[in-house]
């Protein structure tokens, strides 16, 4: 039992490319969540998704994508990555009473 | 749009002295949700209160939720060094799931 696996760990993107940063989960959650965490920060919520083929925005979505095709998956797409995207990225799975975070994604954006 | 307001930002303390940290919200809330964030790390979910009024205990951990369920608090008795980290609360938006977190309480303990 894994629980909340992400990839990559750390990533450097130069402004205007495009990327995907992979969430996993094995604990049949219905509610997966990305968050990013700017330094010294709290957690924004990016996008969200109650079960796979629902997904809503959250308070950041802009330049942001998701897709939520299986229970187990919910990968976040950037679309053209700007510098203020810069950031750690968590994703999250649980039910309606707790989350389980992954480790986290560093990305920089140069 | 709703705000989730978490103070102090910071606190300092001695290993020994306790710690309290209070949330805030605009509206009256269904649930909230305290978290743990160790330096580098992930959060990490502690509990769920649901109740007015209710008072939940972990160990030195103490969490209350308010009666008009608009405020929730956790308190840290006699902090040690392992306390040392970020209390996040999640609140979340009326009808969803979609969880707002509030600005956290970073805690330092000296020993």
């Amino acid at each position: 039992n894994a629980g909340v696996t992400q990839t990559p760990k750390f990533q450097v993107l130069k402004t205007g490319q495009s990327m995907t940063l992979q969430c996993a989960q094995d604990m049949n959650h219905e509610y997966m969540s990305w968050y990013r965490q700017d330094p010294g920060m709290g957690l924004r919520l990016i996008h969200y998704s109650v079960g796979a083929g629902i997904t809503d925005q959250g308070e950041v979505p802009n330049g942001y994508n998701v897709s939520r095709s299986t229970t187990e998956d919910f990968p976040l797409r950037l679309l053209s990555a700007a510098p203020s995207q810069t950031s750690v990225y968590f994703c999250a799975s649980g039910r309606a009473y707790e989350q389980y975070f992954g480790p986290g994604t560093r990305l920089t954006v140069t | 749009g709703q705000q989730v307001m978490q103070i102090p930002q910071y606190q300092h303390v001695q290993e020994g002295e306790d710690f309290t940290t209070y949330c805030n919200s605009s509206t009256t809330l269904s649930n909230i949700q305290w978290y743990k964030q160790r330096p580098g790390g992930h959060p990490v979910f502690l509990i769920q209160l649901v109740k007015s009024g209710e008072v939940k205990k972990q160990k030195r951990l103490t969490f209350q939720f308010g009666e008009a369920k608009k405020n929730s608090s956790l308190h840290i008795t006699a902090t040690q060094t392992t306390d040392v980290g970020t209390y996040f609360c999640a609140e979340p938006t009326s009808g969803t799931y979609k969880y707002i977190f509030g600005t956290g309480t970073r805690l330092k303990v000296l020993a």
